[in-house]
């Protein structure tokens, strides 16, 4: 399968500052990415949908200006946690989709933020 | 609207036992189902999909799936359980007619097998 690095794997930063979080796909060209947050033992919460060139489409109840996504090119989305806070910690997933409404979303492998 | 049921929490099997994990979906249109597995603070992985032909879909790690259109199912069965399959799965499912659009998960299904 396609694969989708993600990066940083895990994080720990200060309450107040702002973390970037890197979703890259490796081997396809990703019109479509998907921001993810996962509580322990939780399903997926959809944040965001980001297409490339376009602003993103967040989902009801997410703050767009405290995360800011970024889907600059077919191949990179980016995740900024702005002014961050304790109840922001939590397990970030990207996943990518090619521009081909058959396909499957590919992950990347998380990433792990703890706001201390 | 388009939702998804995964109506066990947690399932336990002995290894080389067959597993089922449950799925139920509903969307306006046909849709796309998947399965994918997370193992402990990792990402998704992609098992298998169901988007036309065949109702029973074959995918890695020896999984399956068997759509039923009538039940609006989408079981992932393995007819001999391992250890190492013990995960986090998540079914997904999409309508066809929102084409490229977000997929909705299950809340999913914790499987443990035990030797």
């Amino acid at each position: 399968g396609a694969v989708v690095s993600q990066h940083p794997s895990w994080v720990i930063c200060k309450s107040g500052t702002s973390v970037k979080i890197e979703c890259r796909s490796l081997d396809f060209q990703a019109t479509t990415m998907f921001w993810y947050r996962q509580f322990p033992k939780q399903s997926l919460m959809l944040m965001a949908t980001s297409n490339e060139g376009s602003k993103a489409t967040y989902e009801q109840g997410v703050e767009k200006d405290k995360f800011l996504i970024n889907h600059a090119s077919l191949t990179l989305s980016t995740l900024t946690v702005t002014s961050a806070h304790p109840e922001d910690s939590s397990f970030y997933i990207c996943s990518a989709r090619a521009n081909e409404i058959r396909t499957e979303a590919f992950f990347g492998q998380g990433t792990r933020l703890t706001v201390v | 609207a388009q939702s998804v049921a995964q109506p066990e929490d947690q399932v336990n099997v002995a290894e080389g036992n067959p597993l089922t994990v449950k799925c139920t979906y509903s969307v306006s249109g046909n849709p796309y189902l998947f399965w994918y597995v997370q193992y402990p603070n990792r990402g998704l992985q992609f098992l298998l999909k169901y988007i036309t032909g065949d109702n029973l879909v074959k995918g890695s790690y020896g999984f399956e799936a068997e759509f039923n259109k009538s039940q609006t199912s989408f079981h992932l069965k393995k007819p001999s359980a391992l250890v190492s399959d013990s995960a986090l799965y998540f079914c997904a499912v999409r309508d066809m007619r929102r084409g490229a659009g977000k997929s909705t998960f299950g809340d999913g299904t914790t499987l443990t097998v035990k030797p």
